[in-house]
């Protein structure tokens, strides 16, 4: 079954430092890969999306993320953390179709120590 | 612009009752989809509907239902409520379009209804 893999349910990093949060796929047909954030008691802003092109994609607020077809992965990074990215994020795959549906990750919960 | 809209907010229910959670989608946009996100956890898909049809469906029982409206918005009911149907319901639109070169269709969410059942 086509799954999506968040490592870590709980990242910590100080402000202005680096910021890396993992995600895997399991599926032998590259999907449609988005980043969603989520801040406490909202609903889901989409960060950036890789569907076709360039493997390196640009999101809003400073975060980018690379899709590696040969390990499966997608990672978020930001090379600076802001107090303000505190929040969920969450990894999902598509793979298109008539529904394009969304498979989701379970979340990773960045906070970010002054 | 108005963006996609879900009523109510909050909601508090018992077991066994039934629910009904409203979606206006995101003008322009003829398909709304549902997600499930229980506490900790990251959203489920539960149904889509497009030109008033169910047209795909998550791994959830038929205590769980849609309609979609000659406008595009949409209802989730849920019947027989449990405990564990507690969550973070969400309602995403999108535009069904016939094209080559962009065949992804992004789907925005509302900011969702938080449902308790005590």
């Amino acid at each position: 079954a086509q799954s999506v893999t968040q490592l870590g349910s709980h990242v910590s990093v100080s402000e202005g430092a680096l910021v890396l949060l993992r995600c895997n796929y399991s599926s032998s047909v590259p999907p449609y890969l988005f980043w969603y954030v989520q801040y406490p008691n909202q609903g889901l802003q989409l960060l950036l999306k890789y569907t076709t092109g360039a493997t390196l994609v640009k999101g809003i607020n400073g975060f980018e993320a690379e899709f590696k077809k040969s390990e499966t992965s997608f990672h978020l990074t930001k090379p600076s953390a802001h107090m303000s990215d505190a929040a969920e994020y969450f990894c999902a795959v598509s793979y298109g179709g008539a529904t394009n549906k969304l498979i989701f990750g379970t979340g990773t919960l960045l906070a970010v120590q002054p | 612009d108005a963006g996609v809209t879900q009523s109510p907010t909050h909601l508090i229910k018992t077991r066994g009752q039934q629910v009904t959670l409203r979606c206006s989608p995101k003008s322009g946009h003829d398909t709304v989809s549902w997600y499930q996100q229980a506490l900790g956890q990251g959203p489920q898909f539960i149904f889509q509907y497009y030109e008033e049809e169910e047209r795909q469906r998550g791994n959830f029982p038929d205590r769980f239902s849609g309609h979609q409206f000659p406008n595009y918005s949409s209802e989730l009911n849920v019947n027989a409520l449990l405990l564990g149907d507690s969550a973070l319901y969400l309602c995403a639109s999108s535009l069904v379009g016939c094209s080559l070169f962009n065949p992804y269709n992004e789907q925005f969410f509302g900011p969702g209804t938080r449902l308790t059942v005590l």
